[in-house]
């Protein structure tokens, strides 16, 4: 199994909601990303986790909250967005070493309303 | 942080080989360069990466400059299937796994 399950695929939330987004491997992966993407731009680095340890945080705003509640799952709780956080949401593991390649979900688009 | 920088844009006609730069000049020495590939409306694909030997795989190869600041990905037969955004990437062990801006493959039958 070399996936990595992003759900929902599609979310819209308004301003005053809490939802959360889900990411899955069942690679053994010790690295898990969070990346955000806006329409024809780039995915932005949000957070890394390491062995189930945050080790990166880009200064991403605290309305973005990461859990990593073992190591084959990451989740993504949102909490009063914006309607310009809205982008694809991307998931992506790897092993923790520069050597492995990571494998990417397919994203969550989310539109904040 | 290492950068990377590539061409906003390249053109090539179907069966044709593409050669794709990048340029990443404050490479440290245990940066792997990766590239991967991400097509309309799905996540990105890993490629091919190395560290400062040549790689081929059954998708590409990947010619790494000897001062190993810049590298070629080579797409040996383009096909239509391969029109994407192509991004070089340096991972290092530091953990962060960060995007340039890419290149926009465009392929002409």
């Amino acid at each position: 199994d070399t996936e990595v399950t992003q759900t929902p695929k599609h979310l819209v939330m308004g301003m005053t909601n809490k939802k959360s987004l889900k990411c899955e491997q069942h690679m053994g992966h010790r690295a898990m990303y969070w990346y955000k993407q806006k329409a024809k731009k780039p995915p932005e680095l949000m957070f890394v986790y390491s062995y189930e340890k945050l080790s990166i945080n880009e200064s991403v705003p605290s309305r973005f909250s990461p859990e990593c509640p073992n190591s084959s799952l990451l989740n993504l709780h949102l909490h009063a967005l914006q309607p310009e956080d809205s982008a694809l949401y991307l998931c992506a593991s790897s092993q923790a070493r520069p050597a492995d390649e990571a494998f990417f979900g397919q994203g969550t688009r989310l539109t904040v309303v | 942080d290492a950068k990377t920088t590539q061409p906003n844009s390249m053109e090539s006609n179907e069966e044709e080989p593409v050669h794709l730069p990048c340029n990443h000049s404050t490479i440290s020495g245990t940066d792997y360069i990766h590239w991967y590939r991400q097509l309309p409306s799905q996540g990105p694909e890993y490629v091919i990466h190395g560290l400062t030997s040549n790689v081929n795989n059954r998708m590409a190869s990947l010619a790494i400059a000897e001062d190993r600041k810049s590298s070629t990905l080579i797409l040996h037969r383009a096909t239509l299937r391969d029109a994407a955004v192509y991004y070089c990437i340096l991972k290092g062990s530091w953990g962060k796994f960060q995007f340039g801006a890419g290149t926009q493959v465009v392929v002409t039958p």
